[in-house]
């Protein structure tokens, strides 16, 4: 069963604060990890994919994952209210097909 | 085309009416994706392309649901005798080989 779970409620961080996100994925056999944003009615959008264990930064962006523990969490430094949305973990179990968390609402106060 | 191109954008349909929804994806992209996003969740997945055929049609939830890519470009996903929990947001995705998938901005479906 291809399960992941974002279990945290609405985060709200004051603005130039880090938020942190997390996830956890019941594949072993995923190879790759996702973070997409999504704006309220809009469409995801991806904003970092990981494959390797460790720490990736891209810009304000750091994303961690531990294959061991079937964790994955994203990092946002100095949070600016355009990074209020909800944030997506997905995992790739192959060809591309995405299985997505519920997603966590991260509000980001001026 | 510039990006993932999906028709209609809203569609509203009595109970056990028929609907088809369009999606066009990234010029030259080869594999292409259904998803189903419902209120609060993430999306869910339902079919996967490759070229024409279907690779993968583990995720649509009954046999009302049908999806075509004849050409190997355009897509529709067509639902028969529509349910109102059948209401969401369809979103089409495509991808060229395993690189990054591209969503489009999604059919939302409204079944009265």
């Amino acid at each position: 069963q291809k399960e992941v779970e974002q279990n945290s409620g609405p985060l709200s961080v004051p603005e130039g604060a880090i938020a942190s996100l997390n996830c956890t994925y019941s594949d072993r056999g995923s190879q790759s990890f996702f973070w997409y944003r999504q704006y309220s009615g809009k469409s995801p959008e991806l904003i970092m994919f990981i494959y390797s264990n460790g720490d990736k930064e891209d810009g304000r962006f750091t994303a961690q994952l531990n294959k061991a523990s079937q964790y994955v969490s994203l990092l946002i430094r100095d949070s600016q209210p355009s990074d209020s949305a909800t944030y997506l973990c997905a995992s790739n179990y192959g060809n591309n097909r995405l299985a997505f968390g519920k997603g966590n609402q991260v509000v980001v106060i001026p | 085309g510039a990006g993932v191109s999906q028709t209609p954008s809203n569609k509203v349909t009595e109970k056990g009416k028929y609907v088809e929804l369009r999606c066009d994806p990234i010029s030259g992209h080869t594999a292409l994706y259904w998803y189903r996003q419902s209120l609060g969740q993430g999306p869910e997945f339902l079919i996967y392309f490759q070229g024409t055929g279907a690779a993968d049609d583990s995720g649509l939830p009954n046999d009302r649901f049908f999806a075509v890519r004849p050409e190997g470009s355009v897509s529709t996903l067509k639902i028969q005798r529509t349910e109102r929990g059948d209401s969401a947001v369809y979103l089409c995705a495509s991808s060229y080989g395993q690189s990054e998938a591209f969503f489009g901005q999604g059919t939302r479906l409204t079944v009265v």
